[in-house]
Order: C-alpha cells, then structure tokens, then sequence
C-alpha cells in the first residue's frame, strides 16, 4: 500500500531560522512527488513537482530536494508570512495515477 | 486566470440529512477530483474524474456518497444520509491531464450535528 509519512507533525522556528521537514514514502512506483503549502481555511497550493532522485527545485526561501526514500523541504531564513502547513503527496506510475498526502508539517515562524 | 470555485463555503445540518457541495474547475482542466479532508490530516481522495468518465472511487463510500460531472465541466457531490463522521473539509481540486499538478478551490467546511 501507497503510503506517506511527514516529520515532524509540528516545527516552531524564530525568523531567519533555517530548516527543513522531511517526507518520507513507501510506494509501487513513482511517477512524481507533489509539495503543497496550505493556509488555514484555505485550499492547497501548489509549490512543486520532483520526477527523480536528485532532482531539485526552489522558490524564494524554499528548496525541495528528493531521494528514492524521502524528499525534504528546505527553508532558509524563514519569515512570518512562510508560516502554514506543507503538505507531501506522491502519484503513482500506475493506474489512475492519483495523489496521496502526508498528513502534514504545520510550520510557525516566531518575529 | 479563474481559479477552482466552490459552493457553499460552510454548511451545517443534522446527522441524517442530506448534503450536496458544488464545483467548477478550472477551464479547460479535464481531471476532476473531490477530496476529504479531516482537521489535522492530508486530503483524502475520494472521486476522481477524467472528462464524464470517473477514473478512480475506491475510497468514496458509496452507499451514502455520490458524484456526478455532467458534460464534463461542473461536478456535485452528495452525502445522503449524513453521519457525524462526515464532518470535514471537502476539497474540490482540477488539473489539465492526470499527469499534471493539482489546483485546489477553497473547500467546503461541512458540520454534522
């Protein structure tokens, strides 16, 4: 069975304080690992799409990087406004080819 | 461009009754999914649309769910009758092909009492 795995559940960090959550996956076969931002009562947004170990993509102060294990979501100098739930889901190769998510890192910037 | 709409943004109703949130993606988008989101968990897939065709309801639980996408545009989905474990977020999300990101619309907060 398809199944993701995000740590920690919850990371509290002071502005400007760098680090990264972990994704970790166990599927048939992978076609894409997904990384989503969500808000309080808002909807998922999408960040970015990793294909294959090695792969790396960034936006702003973000960086996701992935392995054939784990991906992780770098965050380097982080600031208030980054403060959300990220969100890790993987598609599988097969079949209808749909997402399954992680249950999610809420991440809280501190001024 | 417009994104995913949804409606209602909230809804509260008794355990029993009957239920139905709306959805129109994105144009142009011809996958459609409806997820499940409980507070403090991933979305949860339960329908997913390629045009007017459903690809994939493993997980919808169909003897009290139902959904429709009619000439493969909008898309509803029913809960009848509702129970307590029903409360949740439900996700509508669109996407160009299977293959391609996922855009999500705001959600629909449902409140079983």
């Amino acid at each position: 069975e398809d199944q993701v795995t995000q740590s920690p559940e919850a990371l509290r960090l002071q502005e400007g304080e760098s680090s990264s959550l972990n994704c970790s996956y166990t599927v048939s076969g992978l076609r894409g690992l997904f990384w989503y931002r969500q808000d309080p009562g808002k909807g998922p947004e999408f960040l970015f799409t990793l294909y294959s170990a090695g792969e790396e993509k960034e936006k702003e102060r973000l960086k996701a990087t992935l392995t054939k294990k784990e991906s992780f979501l770098h965050i380097t100098a982080p600031k208030p406004e980054d403060s959300a739930t990220y969100l890790c889901a993987v598609q599988t190769r097969e079949g209808a080819q749909k997402l399954v998510f992680g249950q999610g890192t809420r991440l809280t910037i501190n001024p | 461009e417009a994104g995913v709409a949804q409606s209602p943004r909230y809804k509260i109703i008794e355990k029993r009754q009957s239920v139905a949130f709306w959805c129109n993606p994105i144009s142009g988008h011809a996958t459609l999914y409806w997820y499940q989101q409980i507070l403090g968990q991933g979305p949860k897939l339960l329908i997913q649309f390629q045009n007017n065709g459903v690809v994939d309801d493993s997980q919808l639980p169909k003897d009290r769910f139902s959904a429709e996408r009619l000439k493969g545009v909008d898309s509803t989905l029913k809960i009848q009758p509702a129970k307590l474990e029903d409360s949740a977020v439900y996700l509508c999300a669109s996407s160009l092909t299977l293959e391609r990101e996922q855009f999500f619309g705001p959600g629909t907060r449902l409140t079983v009492l």
